[in-house]
C-alpha cells in the first residue's frame, strides 16, 4: 500500500522570508512524487514532479522539491515566500511499480505568508 | 487550450436523490480519474479509466456510485440513493497516455446533500 503524511496542518511564514512544506511517503516500490497547489474555490494545480535522476526538482512559480530517498521525504520548498503563495498545497505519491495509476494524496498543508 | 472542465459547480440534492456529475478531459488525454475531496480531508482516489480498457474501479465507495465513460471522452459520475456523507468535492482529472504523466484537474463539483 501506498501513503503520503504531512505532518503539519498550516505552516505560517513572512513574506520574503524562506518556506518549507513537508511531505513524506510509504510505496513498496519506486516512488512517483507530486506536488499540487489549490487555491480556494479552484482546482488542484500542478507545481512539480519528481520521478528518477536529481534530487532537487524546479517547478512552477519558483518553487522547487528535494527528494531524499533514505529519510522518505519530498520537502516543498521556495527561497523567499510571497503574500500570494498562500494556499492548500498537497504532497502526492504513487508506486511505479505496480500498475495503478492513481494517485495517493496526503491531508494537505495550508500555507499562510504574512505581509 | 482548455482545461478540464466539470459541471455543474454546485449541486444541492436532497438525501435519497440521485445525482449525475460530468467531467470532460482535455483533449487528446486518454486517461481520465474521479477523486473526493471531502470537508477538512485529503482527496480520496474514486475510479480510474484509460482508452478501452477495464476502469480501475477499486475506490468506490459503496455500489451506489458508479461512472461511465463514454467514446473515451466525456464522463459521468453517478450516485445513486444520496447520502449525507457523500457531500463533498469531487474533482476529474485527466492525463496523457504516459505512466508518468501529471493529471491535471477541473475546477471540481461542491455537493451537499441535505
Amino acid at each position: 500500500a501506498q501513503s503520503v503524511a504531512q505532518p503539519e496542518d498550516q505552516v505560517n511564514v513572512a513574506e520574503g522570508n524562506p518556506l518549507t512544506v513537508k511531505c513524506t511517503y510509504s510505496v513498496s516500490g519506486n516512488p512517483y512524487l507530486f506536488w499540487y497547489v489549490q487555491y480556494p474555490n479552484r482546482g488542484l494545480q500542478f507545481l512539480l514532479k519528481y520521478i528518477t535522476g536529481d534530487n532537487l526538482v524546479k517547478g512552477s512559480y519558483g518553487f522547487e522539491a528535494e527528494f531524499n530517498k533514505s529519510q522518505t521525504s519530498f520537502h516543498l520548498k521556495k527561497p523567499s515566500a510571497l503574500v500570494s503563495d498562500s494556499a492548500l498545497y498537497f504532497c502526492a505519491v504513487r508506486d511505479l511499480d505496480t500498475g495503478r495509476r492513481a494517485l495517493t494524496f496526503g491531508s494537505g498543508t495550508r500555507l499562510q505568508v504574512q505581509p | 487550450g482548455a482545461g478540464v472542465s466539470q459541471s455543474p459547480s454546485n449541486k444541492v440534492t436532497e438525501k435519497g436523490k440521485d445525482v449525475e456529475l460530468r467531467c470532460d478531459p482535455i483533449s487528446g488525454h486518454t486517461a481520465l480519474y474521479w477523486y473526493r475531496q471531502s470537508l477538512g480531508q485529503g482527496l480520496e482516489f474514486l475510479i480510474y479509466f484509460q482508452g478501452n480498457s477495464a476502469p480501475d474501479k477499486s475506490g468506490l465507495p459503496s455500489d451506489r456510485f458508479s461512472a461511465e465513460r463514454t467514446g473515451g471522452s466525456v464522463s459521468t459520475l453517478t450516485i445513486q440513493r444520496t447520502q449525507q456523507e457523500d457531500s463533498a468535492v469531487y474533482l476529474c482529472a485527466s492525463s496523457q497516455s504516459g505512466t508518468t504523466n501529471e493529471q491535471f484537474f477541473g475546477p471540481g463539483t461542491r455537493l451537499t446533500v441535505l
